[in-house]
């Protein structure tokens, strides 16, 4: 079945400095969603993406959907200790696949 | 004002039991979903309701039956709960198409 993976899973950095999860398909993906998890918390809806190389930004974060729309990444610049949490993509077309996910950790 | 509202927060059973979980949106879509995560923070979807009819049921066992009375509401009760049946059950809910999904609180289940 179709599996969306994410890399990495894991990731510590300093405050201040910038971060990157990507999200690979193996297959074509209608649309791509990312979602971020609060440690002890649920997910929630940040941005969707649609069109081939389409790249969307909130602030510090931009999402780029790949050319192929087999793959998509989310950069945040300049980490805040708010940022901590995990960051999922999920594509919700015609299945409702969660990427593996990205946890994030910020060292003040 | 909770918009996807998901009782109970917590649930410790023994094994073989009965339980039921519920859940209830206020945003009037009309999609609802039940998605579980492990301890490894995988969400993976079981259940999907469209206007009260089953649209997904992925490879769950028949042990779990959703239950969805109107498009606001979609339960899931559990039969013989096992020990691997421990996870966090996510409830959520989106407009039909392409729309972001919100989600409840969830419920951590946890069977000893």
């Amino acid at each position: 079945g179709q599996q969306v993976m994410q890399i990495p899973q894991y990731q510590h950095v300093q405050e201040g400095e910038d971060f990157t999860t990507y999200c690979n398909s193996s297959t074509t993906l209608s649309n791509i969603q990312w979602y971020k998890q609060r440690p002890g918390g649920h997910p929630v809806f940040l941005i969707q993406l649609v069109k081939s190389g389409e790249v969307k930004k909130q602030k510090r974060l931009t999402f780029q959907f790949g050319e192929a729309k087999k793959n998509s990444s989310l950069h945040i610049t300049a980490t805040q200790t708010t940022d901590v949490g995990t960051y999922f993509c999920a594509n919700t077309g015609n299945q409702f696949y969660f990427g593996t996910g990205t946890s994030l950790t910020v060292i003040p | 004002d909770t918009a996807v509202s998901q009782t109970p927060k917590y649930l410790v059973t023994q094994m073989g039991n009965d339980k039921s979980i519920k859940c209830e949106q206020n945003l009037g879509h009309d999609t609802m979903y039940w998605y579980k995560q492990d301890s490894k923070k995988f969400l993976k979807i079981m259940f999907s309701y469209n206007n009260k009819e089953l649209i997904i049921n992925e490879t769950v066992p028949n042990r779990f039956s959703p239950k969805s009375p109107d498009k606001a509401h979609l339960n899931l009760h559990i039969n013989s709960l096992e020990l691997g049946d421990s996870a966090v059950y996510f409830c959520a809910s989106s407009l039909a198409g392409n729309y972001g999904y919100t989600f409840g609180s969830g419920t951590r289940l946890t069977v000893v």
